[in-house]
């Protein structure tokens, strides 16, 4: 089946750690997106792609970072730069701009 | 002023009632509009595109009015399945940027 696979679906870091979150699409889209999710918040965009290799900040892009080295795979690095970085992630693919953006089920991260 | 006002609810309503949601938006250019629902600790789904001519989809009606920048989202016989916060969403360049409202909470109760 087509879709967005986000993984791990949980993920604890330790002070001063880099994580990455892995985001994969099998839909064949062209765009792909990284957001963030605080409690009771709306969605904020950290970056975006919308060809392999290139790549755009969000709003919130500051401690983060990310690369687009195939169409399929759009990981975000979570770096010890980022002082508050529990939040729900999640990922999405587009074909192109202003369509409705799918999402993968997400990842939980949390400072130990 | 944020950029997709929605008012955060939460909306408690009873099984079978009819429900509207508003969002205003404050960028004239915005070019796509969306209704997402999310359900508690999961993705965002899309619930549907919004058409200048209004659309429907079974129980649920969207609007947009460009004149006034505010987007509408009309449940008619709501189910307890309703249950969740609906997502108003905007975009406004070719970069395919979103900007999502904070969310609308409904309640659906017996």
């Amino acid at each position: 089946d087509g879709g967005i696979t986000q993984s791990p679906k949980y993920l604890f870091r330790k002070e001063g750690q880099n994580v990455t979150l892995s985001c994969e699409q099998n839909l064949n889209h062209d765009a792909m997106y990284w957001y963030r999710q605080d409690p009771g918040q709306g969605l904020r965009l950290i970056y975006y792609s919308q060809i392999v290799n290139d790549f755009q900040k969000g709003d919130i892009a500051e401690g983060y970072s990310v690369s687009r080295e195939k169409k399929e795979s759009f990981p975000l690095t979570v770096t010890s730069a980022q002082k508050n970085p529990t939040a729900f992630y999640l990922c999405a693919s587009s074909i192109v701009g202003l369509q409705p953006q799918h999402f993968g089920d997400g990842t939980r991260l949390s400072i130990l | 002023r944020k950029e997709v006002e929605q008012d955060p609810g939460p909306f408690n309503v009873p099984e079978g009632a009819t429900v509207a949601f508003n969002c205003t938006y404050s960028n004239s250019a915005s070019q796509s509009f969306f209704w997402y629902r999310q359900d508690c600790r999961k993705e965002p789904k899309l619930l549907m595109s919004v058409y200048s001519s209004g659309n429907e989809d079974g129980r649920f009606t969207a609007q947009l009015n460009r004149a006034s920048q505010y987007i509408s989202l009309l449940i008619r016989d709501s189910k307890l399945s309703d249950s969740a916060t609906y997502l108003c969403v905007v975009s406004y360049n070719q970069g395919g940027k979103l900007i999502f409202g904070q969310g609308t909470e409904l309640s659906v109760k017996p």
